[in-house]
């Protein structure tokens, strides 16, 4: 059975710095991309990030293009995303997906991590 | 950037009834359009991808149609467990995008 868990989410004042761990389980890690979608209270699903199965592509939403950097641990079958310069704007329920390789859909998706960026 | 739009918004209906969710995308995705159910407090789901292929475990009443820029979400039958908030998601470009979302909730 695939798992998805988030951590790392929490309370943190604009223009802060948070990293939010994905560890994943229940199938070959290395062999999948792994993406951040993102929901603001009460809102819909925004994509944040993805990066490729190799970990040599990534890529990232115009709203967090610089501030933000997805990577992957394939020893410890983690992503993670490091988020700076945090605003309010970013406050949200972060979730990690895996993304399937042939038609590209979210097919297993955590429960989320919670960030609130407030002061 | 592909943008994604959704109609309605929102939508009531009863048990039974027949539902139509579309989804319009800014340009030609082909058939890269998937399909997403999200209950209150619940992560997303994946009901549909690649715009009629049905994930494993998903009722047959779910189907998609549609190629290019315009997909249809139909519910055949409504049942209690399928008011939720419909998303779709266009993988066609390695940045991806969802549509606004569709409400649906009991009439």
């Amino acid at each position: 059975e695939v798992q998805l868990v988030e951590s790392g989410g929490g309370l943190i004042q604009p223009g802060g710095s948070l990293r939010l761990s994905c560890a994943a389980s229940g199938f070959n890690f290395r062999s999948y991309a792994m993406t951040w979608v993102r929901q603001a209270p009460g809102k819909g699903l925004k994509w944040v990030s993805t990066i490729s199965a190799t970990g040599y592509s990534t890529y990232y939403a115009d709203s967090v293009k610089g501030r933000f950097t997805i990577s992957r641990d394939s020893s410890k079958n983690t992503v993670y995303l490091q988020m700076h310069s945090l605003r309010a704007e970013d406050t949200a329920l972060y979730y990690c997906a895996k993304k399937t390789g042939v038609a590209g859909d979210l097919d297993s998706w955590g429960q989320g991590t919670l960030v609130t960026v407030s002061s | 950037d592909i943008q994604m739009t959704q109609s309605p918004s929102s939508l009531s209906a009863s048990v039974g009834d027949r539902v139509t969710i579309t989804c319009r995308a800014s340009q030609s995705i082909s058939n890269s359009l998937n399909w997403y159910q999200q209950n209150t407090g619940k992560a997303p789901k994946l009901l549909i991808y690649a715009t009629s292929s049905l994930q494993s475990g998903v009722p047959s009443r779910f189907s998609g149609s549609g190629s290019g820029t315009d997909f249809t979400l139909t519910i055949s039958s409504l049942q209690p467990e399928d008011f939720a908030t419909y998303y779709c998601q266009q993988s066609y470009s390695d940045l991806l995008s969802f549509g606004p979302g569709t409400k649906l909730d009991i009439q």
